[in-house]
């Protein structure tokens, strides 16, 4: 079965401990990509990843890493998180030719 | 860079009624437009979308039509069903192949609640 896993679903954390939300897919996709979602804004882009080892910020990508250094894991790191970190976090990966994405199953992030 | 607006940001509708939202975006380049569902809960999945050369879609109950003049879309659901409740994103993504980034751009998401 085609899947995007992430890990963990829920997260609480205190402000400046480091973590990483892990995100894995079978579906061979070449992109993928992370996206926080917080009520009113809608869902938007932390980081993106073309390929192995080719990554890219996305529209917020302060306060956040990424590394990408095999085609199936794409990990989200927060070297020191923030109480306005706080939301509901999505990787997904786009098939080639980009139509649609696949969406894993969610991380809420609570940073305390 | 593109922007998406969506409305309503909460739509209200009786059972067997139908739902509309609507979405404008700003980018002319902009040339795939698919619609997300996501149950409370749950992860966002694609429903159904549209490309630049299409005026409309239909799959069932759910239909998407595209004024590539006005630079407008909107997502019409028919004969609406208590599962129908959910949250509703359209988006909007300059295809360029896969040697280049897709941009995809979210709206800002309707909540849809039928009512029984």
């Amino acid at each position: 079965e085609a899947q995007v896993t992430q890990n963990p679903r829920y997260l609480i954390t205190v402000t400046g401990k480091k973590l990483t939300v892990t995100c894995s897919q079978n579906m061979n996709h070449e992109y993928m990509s992370w996206y926080r979602q917080d009520p009113g804004l809608g869902l938007r882009q932390i980081y993106y990843s073309m390929n192995v080892e080719v990554t890219d910020k996305g529209d917020v990508p302060e306060g956040y890493k990424v590394s990408r250094k095999e085609k199936r894991n794409f990990p989200l790191i927060l070297e020191s998180p923030s109480p306005n970190q706080t939301s509901l976090y999505f990787c997904a990966t786009l098939a080639q030719g980009g139509y649609g994405y696949t969406f894993g199953s969610g991380t809420r992030l609570t940073v305390v | 860079g593109e922007n998406v607006e969506q409305h309503p940001s909460t739509l209200s509708v009786q059972e067997g009624d139908s739902a509309v939202i609507k979405c404008t975006y700003s980018d002319s380049a902009s040339n795939y437009f698919p619609w997300y569902k996501q149950e409370l809960g749950k992860r966002p999945q694609l429903i159904i979308d549209i490309r630049s050369n299409v005026g409309e879609k239909k799959d069932q109950r759910i239909a998407v039509t595209l004024n590539k003049t006005a630079k407008h879309f909107s997502l019409h659901i028919t004969e609406t069903q208590p599962e129908d409740s959910a949250v509703y994103f359209c988006a909007a993504e300059e295809l360029r192949g896969y040697s280049s980034a897709s941009k995809i751009i979210f709206g800002s998401g309707t909540r849809l609640s039928i009512r029984p």
